[in-house]
Formats: structure tokens, C-alpha cells, sequence
């Protein structure tokens, strides 16, 4: 069963960049499938941010495209989230996934706050 | 962009009683790429149904999904204490690749 979990600062400032990783175990991110980021803000639903294939091809949320970069690291079994010139609006529950047409496994989730 | 509107937004409702949330989308898609989830406070949401009609893994037959098109439905026949939760439908866009999710249906009790 693959298991994803999420690391990375809970206190981001504004206009700085949000950084996530995502550590996978029970799977490997280079066995295909899709790898990527949903997002919640606190009491609202779910925004899908971006994907990452095992290729390296990614695709992102067109609202939020000029802002994010996904990648990742075979070697480490792991993948990263940046979101940069971040304001209070990204302030959200950020999950990592394996997706494909749909989202078949979930992280935790780790919230990030956008506060000076 | 394809923009899925769940309706209604709220929905209270008794134990044993039957449930139905609407999930329509701004354009046709294909039912392939049309899934549902459930979501409880402080979890992260839970498959329950792919390709519009079919259970995921471990998830009790009460839980059906119908619909085509544009105009798509999760039923729960009868609820179960445990199903008062926070329901998301989801759609898959191939070109470009993207998924959208619907802005949820609260199932609350009665």
C-alpha cells in the first residue's frame, strides 16, 4: 500500500516561497502513475495545484501555473511542491497524492499558514 | 475549463434515510473521468466511487454513482451514522491534463 507524507515549514511569510516535500514509501515514483498537490484552505474545498510524472512532465493548475513548480527525486523517492510570491490566499492544508484520472492516495495533509 | 457545480450545498437528513447529490458539469464529459469522495473533519477525502458508477475498493454497496454527460449523482441509500461527512465530485480533463474538483455537499444530520 503506498503511503505519502508531507514535510516542510507550517509558517511561511508573505511574497516568500511555500516549500513541501513528499516522501513515498510502499511505492516507487518511478513505477508511473501521477504525483502531485491538492490544496484546502481552512473551511473551504479542494484546489488541485500540479502533478508530476515519473518522465518528469508535469502539468499544473492554470490559476496558479505562473507560481508553482513541481519536481522530483527518484533517488530520495520523493517530490517537491514550491509556491512562490505567496499572500494569505494560499494559506491551506496541503496534500500530496498519486493520481492518475483520479486521486487514488492521499498524504495526511500539512497545513501552511501565510503570516508575517 | 470545466467547472463542476454541486448542488445542494447543505443537505440534512435522518439516519436511514435515502441520499442524493447532484454533481453537474459546464460541459459534457466523458463518465470515465467522473469520481466522487467522502470527507470527515480533520481527514483527507476518501475515494468512494470512479468512472461515475463504480465502488472503490472497500466502500459498502449503499454507495452508488450514477449519470452522463453533464449531470452525474452519488445515492446513498440508506445512511449510516458514519456517513454524515463532506462529499467532493471530480472530473479529469485529458487536454490539458487537470483534474477539478466540485465545491462539495455538506450531508449533515437531521
Amino acid at each position: 500500500q503506498v503511503q505519502l507524507q508531507e514535510s516542510g515549514p507550517g509558517l511561511v511569510k508573505p511574497s516568500g516561497t511555500l516549500s513541501l516535500n513528499c516522501a513515498v514509501s510502499g511505492g516507487s515514483i518511478s513505477s508511473g502513475r501521477w504525483w502531485g498537490w491538492v490544496r484546502q484552505p481552512p473551511g473551504k474545498g479542494l484546489e488541485w495545484i500540479g502533478e508530476i510524472y515519473h518522465s518528469g512532465s508535469t502539468s499544473y493548475n492554470p490559476s496558479l501555473k505562473s507560481r508553482v513548480t513541481i519536481s522530483a527525486d527518484k533517488s530520495k523517492n520523493q517530490f517537491s511542491l514550491n509556491l512562490s510570491s505567496v499572500t494569505a490566499a494560499d494559506t491551506a492544508v496541503y496534500y500530496c497524492v498519486r493520481e492518475d484520472v483520479v486521486v487514488m492516495n492521499w498524504g495526511q495533509g500539512t497545513l501552511v499558514t501565510v503570516s508575517s | 475549463e470545466i467547472v463542476l457545480t454541486q448542488s445542494p450545498g447543505t443537505l440534512s437528513l435522518s439516519p436511514g434515510e435515502r441520499a442524493t447529490l447532484s454533481c453537474r458539469t459546464s460541459q459534457s464529459v466523458s463518465s470515465t473521468y467522473l469520481a466522487w469522495y467522502q470527507q470527515k473533519p480533520g481527514q483527507a477525502p476518501r475515494l468512494l466511487i470512479h468512472g461515475a458508477s463504480s465502488r472503490a475498493t472497500g466502500i459498502p454497496d449503499r454507495f452508488s454513482g450514477s449519470g452522463s454527460g453533464t449531470d452525474f449523482t452519488l445515492t446513498i441509500s440508506r445512511l449510516e451514522p458514519e456517513d454524515f461527512a463532506v462529499y467532493y465530485c471530480q472530473q479529469y480533463g485529458g487536454s490539458p491534463r487537470g483534474i477539478t474538483f466540485g465545491q462539495g455537499t455538506r450531508l449533515e444530520i437531521k
